[in-house]
């Protein structure tokens, strides 16, 4: 089935203590992003990737590091959390083709 | 800079309506539009994908126009269910790298 997984689905952690949400794609897509989700905001991308080791910031990088070393995993790192990355996060991949996105289920981080 | 609106931020509708939801975007230099559900909680599921050059789709009960010309694209739900209850996004592609969201219609079917 083709499907884009993250990993943990829901994570509760305290201020400072660093952090990996993966994301795992298995449609061979070139391009991966990740959003977060915020009551009143709606969805804005934090960081995109158009292939294996290109990355580039999306509207709210602040905070996030992303690495692409294999096609299929862009893992989202928060080095430092603070509270205010308590957000409902979403990976998502596409093809060049048509640029059509899948989503993750999405991740809810609390950071206390 | 490409802004993307819908209305209205919720409907309720008993069981049975058709019910358009209505998207709105102020830059027509889109490569396309794609239209997600969401239910509380979980992730976003594609629902339909415009590209650019194209004025509808359609599948099963749903139906989605776009307008370029005009910044509007609309999704219609024919014989609305319960089940259709959740959030509908709409979502702009100006170009490879990311797309750019509205907020959102909740859309409440009551049986």
């Amino acid at each position: 089935e083709a499907q884009v997984t993250q990993n943990p689905r829901y994570l509760i952690t305290v201020t400072g203590k660093k952090l990996t949400v993966t994301c795992s794609q298995n449609m061979n897509h070139e391009y991966m992003s990740w959003y977060r989700q915020d009551p009143g905001l709606g969805l804005r991308q934090i960081y995109y990737s158009m292939n294996v080791e290109v990355t580039d910031k999306g509207d709210v990088p602040e905070g996030y590091k992303v690495s692409r070393k294999e096609k299929r995993n862009f893992p989202l790192i928060l080095e430092s959390p603070s509270p205010n990355q308590t957000s409902l996060y979403f990976c998502a991949s596409s093809a060049k083709l048509n640029w059509e996105q899948y989503f993750g289920p999405g991740t809810r981080l609390t950071v206390t | 800079k490409q802004e993307v609106t819908q209305i209205p931020a919720a409907l309720s509708v008993p069981e049975g309506e058709n019910l358009v939801l209505n998207c709105s975007f102020t830059d027509s230099a889109i490569y396309n539009l794609q239209w997600f559900r969401q239910d509380p909680g979980k992730g976003l599921t594609s629902l339909l994908l415009i590209q650019s050059s194209q004025r509808e789709q359609t599948s099963g009960r749903l139906n989605a126009s776009l307008d370029k010309s005009s910044g509007r694209s609309t999704l219609y739900i024919a014989a609305s269910q319960p089940g259709d209850s959740a959030t509908y996004l709409c979502a702009i592609s100006e170009g490879s790298e990311k797309l750019v969201f509205g907020k959102g219609t909740k859309l409440t079917v009551n049986p």
